[in-house]
């Protein structure tokens, strides 16, 4: 099984481009998440999609935007990458509401963006 | 959401276990608590969860405070495979926004 799926995997920016990270799901979850975690740090939220059609941003969300495109693809846009930018990206996806006994968030593998 | 706190960091030795302490004061009582970990240069995986009585599985135990306000994860022998960060965070049906916070690096001896 796939699970949670990013792309890409490793990508170096200059400063003010712009980017796309992709995130697809197979698991037919309603609610999508983008973190982001910088060396040593936690986890901190960017912008989560409950479900189909909806976003919401997070604790960080300035510099990013997101697109719910289907219920299978959440995609995380950087309009002009900034060094502050630079990080590892995770996109996580799960279906909480109405299981509460099976609502395990699942993690992608991680995407390394490094802007110079 | 209600907010978890955690040692930022804490040593075992390898083969003996481990204990890892959450605090969730502001918990409400349709909050579950779930234990995540993160082996490095990995996404987070699912570990354990619970809402009020002790829980097991094959990777680790929980110990759920009568009142809820904090809780253990249980490591009953430590590998050195098992040295990652431990991420205890509160989720419910009616709130999708998952916050994590710095959550514990276990570093564990041989």
């Amino acid at each position: 099984n796939a699970g949670v799926t990013q792309t890409p995997k490793f990508q170096v920016l200059k400063t003010g481009q712009s980017m796309t990270l992709q995130c697809a799901q197979d698991m037919n979850h309603n609610s999508m998440y983008w973190y982001r975690q910088d060396p040593g740090m936690g986890l901190r939220l960017i912008y989560y999609s409950a479900s189909e059609g909806t976003t919401d941003k997070g604790e960080v969300p300035n510099g990013y935007n997101v697109s719910r495109l289907n219920k299978r693809e959440f995609s995380l846009r950087l309009e002009s990458a900034a060094p502050s930018q630079t990080s590892v990206y995770f996109c996580a996806s799960s279906e909480i509401r109405g299981r509460p006994l099976r609502n395990t968030i699942y993690f992608g593998e991680g995407s390394w963006l490094t802007v110079v | 959401d209600a907010k978890t706190t955690q040692p930022n960091s804490m040593e075992s030795n390898e083969e003996e276990p481990v204990h890892l302490p959450c605090n969730h004061s502001t918990i409400s009582g349709t909050d579950y608590i779930h234990w995540y970990r993160q082996l490095p240069s990995q996404g987070p995986e699912y570990v354990i969860h619970g809402l009020t009585s002790n829980v097991n599985n094959r990777m680790a135990s929980l110990a759920i405070a009568e009142d809820r306000k904090s809780s253990t994860l249980i490591l009953h022998r430590a590998t050195l495979r098992d040295a990652a960060v431990y991420y205890c965070i509160l989720i419910n049906n009616a709130g999708n926004m998952l916050t994590f916070g710095g959550g514990t690096r276990l570093m564990v001896k041989p």
